[in-house]
């Protein structure tokens, strides 16, 4: 998975919490991605970095938000956790100028809200 | 509204056959177009990607046939083996921005 890990693997939580997943990777690529993926709708992007405090909302940013203090890491923060954000929850990195468009991704976290 | 189509939702093909799944796209400005492999508790893997100034890419067994004017392009798996087994996705994105939008995805059993 190209030098990519996220952590926690698995998570299960009750609705109303704050929940952070991590993404951390060891290629030093410029930019990270949060995707989620649901059955139907393939991965829909939530959140982006293209740069140390550099981030921008992707297609369903709303719940979410993001941290990028370091270039290996990438965190993804669900404010108040609902039902529906109940997912798998993948980073993708990618590096910066022709490569720029070749993600790649880490082993994905699922998640459930209860 | 799902800016990348894909069909079919499955696909069972007979080991030694061609898998084909088809994706068509709404925005001209898409200028890049990647395809994903991923198998169960995976994440997506980077397959073969293609760029609209070409109308085919070829990387082994795989294929990417691309069509402008249609706004589609669609993935050959030649000789499909049952290890070919996973979901596919196709995808867009654009030179201006890092939103890359993927198809639903197409499951795909190769049968031995």
């Amino acid at each position: 998975d190209a030098g990519i890990t996220q952590s926690p693997r698995h998570k299960v939580t009750e609705t109303g919490t704050p929940v952070t997943l991590r993404c951390h990777q060891t290629e030093n690529h410029r930019y990270m991605y949060w995707y989620r993926q649901d059955p139907g709708h393939g991965l829909r992007l939530i959140h982006y970095s293209y740069g140390v405090k550099d981030t921008d909302k992707g297609e369903v940013s709303d719940g979410y938000s993001v941290s990028r203090s370091k270039t290996e890491d990438f965190l993804l923060t669900l404010e108040s956790a609902t039902s529906s954000q109940t997912s798998v929850y993948f980073c993708a990195i990618s590096n910066s100028g022709g490569k720029r468009y070749e993600q790649y991704f880490g082993p994905g976290t699922r998640l459930t809200v209860t | 509204q799902q800016q990348v189509k894909q069909s079919p939702q499955s696909l069972i093909v007979q080991k030694g056959g061609i898998s084909i799944i088809n994706c068509a796209y709404e925005n001209t400005a898409f200028d890049y177009f990647p395809w994903y492999q991923q198998f169960p508790g995976k994440g997506p893997a980077l397959l073969i990607a293609i760029r609209p100034d070409v109308s085919e890419k070829k990387e082994g067994r795989f294929t990417i046939s691309f069509n402008k004017s249609a706004k589609q392009f669609s993935l050959h798996i030649m000789d499909s083996q049952p290890g070919d087994s996973a979901t596919y996705f196709c995808a867009a994105s654009m030179s201006n921005n890092n939103d890359m939008r993927f198809g639903a995805g197409t499951r795909l059993t190769v049968k031995p």
